[in-house]
């Protein structure tokens, strides 16, 4: 089945650190979700990107689209005890009938120190 | 405006029982999921309802049946509970099923089964 890789699969840092997180596909996507899950709770999503090369920001996050339209990038800046969760990047493959069908990869796990 | 919502929010299933996860939307959303969360596999799609009327297997739909009751609600039954089906079971709905289908979740039923 479709598979997306995550990168790295935990993270431990020191709060007021960034941090830079990666999805990869084999196959193109045509939209890339990120989400963040909270201890107890579902994702909530965070950032949506529609085109390739597109750089959207919420707040002290940063994700873009991929030119190739294979893999997608997510920055926290300057994080913060409250940044703790697991980060999940998701997307629905490129042509034929998805139906809205996503794909999630594994997970990020982000602890922050403070 | 509750979102999605799920019940119950745990449970605890001897193998061979059946019960029934519920989920509703007050978004007016026409699309309907139900995942499965195991760690270190992300989420994984069981079925999922296009839109009202609609349903189709998603990922790993074996051992569960579900029900589009109407718009606002689609439930998940597990007619013969098994181990292997020990998981956090999310809900989630999209305004549309193709295009721009970001999905909102519900906070997740935690299902252990003996």
């Amino acid at each position: 089945g479709q598979q997306l890789n995550q990168s790295p699969q935990s993270m431990f840092i020191q709060e007021g650190e960034d941090v830079s997180m990666n999805c990869t596909s084999s196959s193109i996507f045509n939209t890339w979700l990120w989400y963040k899950q909270e201890p107890g709770e579902g994702p909530v999503l965070l950032i949506a990107l529609y085109k390739a090369g597109e750089l959207t920001s919420n707040g002290r996050l940063t994700a873009q689209f991929g030119i190739t339209r294979k893999d997608s990038f997510l920055n926290i800046s300057a994080s913060i005890p409250s940044d703790v969760g697991i980060y999940f990047c998701a997307g629905p493959r490129a042509g034929g009938t998805s139906y809205g069908k996503l794909t999630f990869g594994q997970g990020t796990i982000l602890t922050v120190h403070p | 405006n509750a979102g999605v919502t799920q019940t119950p929010k745990f449970q605890v299933l001897k193998t061979g029982q059946s019960m029934t996860l519920q989920c509703a939307q007050d978004m007016n959303h026409n699309s309907m999921y139900w995942y499965r969360q195991d760690p270190g596999m992300g989420l994984r799609l069981i079925y999922y309802s296009a839109s009202e009327g609609t349903t189709d297997k998603g990922e790993v739909p074996n051992g569960y049946n579900v029900s589009r009751l109407n718009k606002r609600e689609f439930s998940l039954r597990l007619e013969s509970a098994a181990p292997s089906q020990t998981s956090v079971y999310f809900c989630a709905s999209s305004a549309q099923p193709e295009g721009y289908n970001e999905q909102f979740f519900g906070p997740g039923t935690r299902l252990t089964v003996l």
